[in-house]
């Protein structure tokens, strides 16, 4: 699986877009890009996955770059609940495939 | 998508002995992993647990230090053998697939201090 690079924290204030990067340039052809985020003492949660066109959904937008090296994942409207690690993880879209967890990015969600 | 509970939620053991943590899933799944997370450190897989079939450990882990049983698709133990301050972690069970290929699915955690 290819490796991921995050900023170690990031901060936002609520209401506000957060925008958090993540840099994959390594990335093959197959393989996806997925987010996760963990809450304090909580499981990590997924959030959003993509191949090459932007997604959206109820939690979040995933904006992926048209070579595919990176990748943003947008909070539109981030609260107090969104503070959390976020993990950004690049693997093939089976289930038999492994998430590979880095060190992720802190955001912190300031009123 | 896979509900997953665990047992202990958290314990606190003495060196040298062992803890067998339970991994019980809502719904018969395939893959199986069991994740440390140590103190303010990001998720590292253990090994991948397959019904039917041995574990599969990554490097740095051992079945001698951390046996895996996988009776059944709902059902996986984890137990930390012989353990020392230094397994004082967060153990994550998790399990693949659901309505998105690839994602996964996380237990709450089992919070392991050892005195």
């Amino acid at each position: 699986d290819a490796k991921t690079t995050q900023p170690p924290s990031m901060d936002c204030a609520e209401g506000r877009a957060a925008n958090l990067p993540c840099n994959h340039s390594t990335i093959s052809g197959n393989e996806y890009v997925y987010w996760y985020r963990q809450i304090h003492s909580q499981g990590p949660q997924y959030i959003i996955h993509g191949l090459k066109n932007n997604e959206t959904n109820e939690m979040a937008s995933l904006i992926i770059t048209e070579d595919r090296k990176s990748s943003t994942l947008i909070l539109p409207h981030a609260t107090l609940r969104d503070t959390a690690v976020y993990y950004c993880i690049v693997k093939g879209n089976t289930n038999a495939g492994k998430s590979t967890f880095g060190d992720g990015t802190t955001l912190t969600v300031k009123p | 998508s896979a509900v997953i509970s665990q047992k202990p939620s958290r314990d606190i053991c003495q060196r040298g002995t062992s803890l067998t943590i339970q991994c019980q899933v809502d719904s018969q799944v395939t893959m199986m992993f069991w994740y440390r997370q140590q103190p303010g450190q990001s998720l590292t897989l253990i090994a991948t647990a397959n019904q039917g079939s041995e574990a599969t450990y990554e490097s740095g882990f051992v079945i001698d230090k951390f046996p895996i049983s996988r009776p059944n698709l709902t059902f996986s133990t984890l137990t930390v053998s012989n353990m020392s301050p230094e397994d004082s972690s967060i153990y994550l069970c998790s399990v693949a697939g659901g309505v998105v290929r690839g994602e996964q699915y996380f237990g709450p955690g089992t919070r392991l201090t050892v005195t």
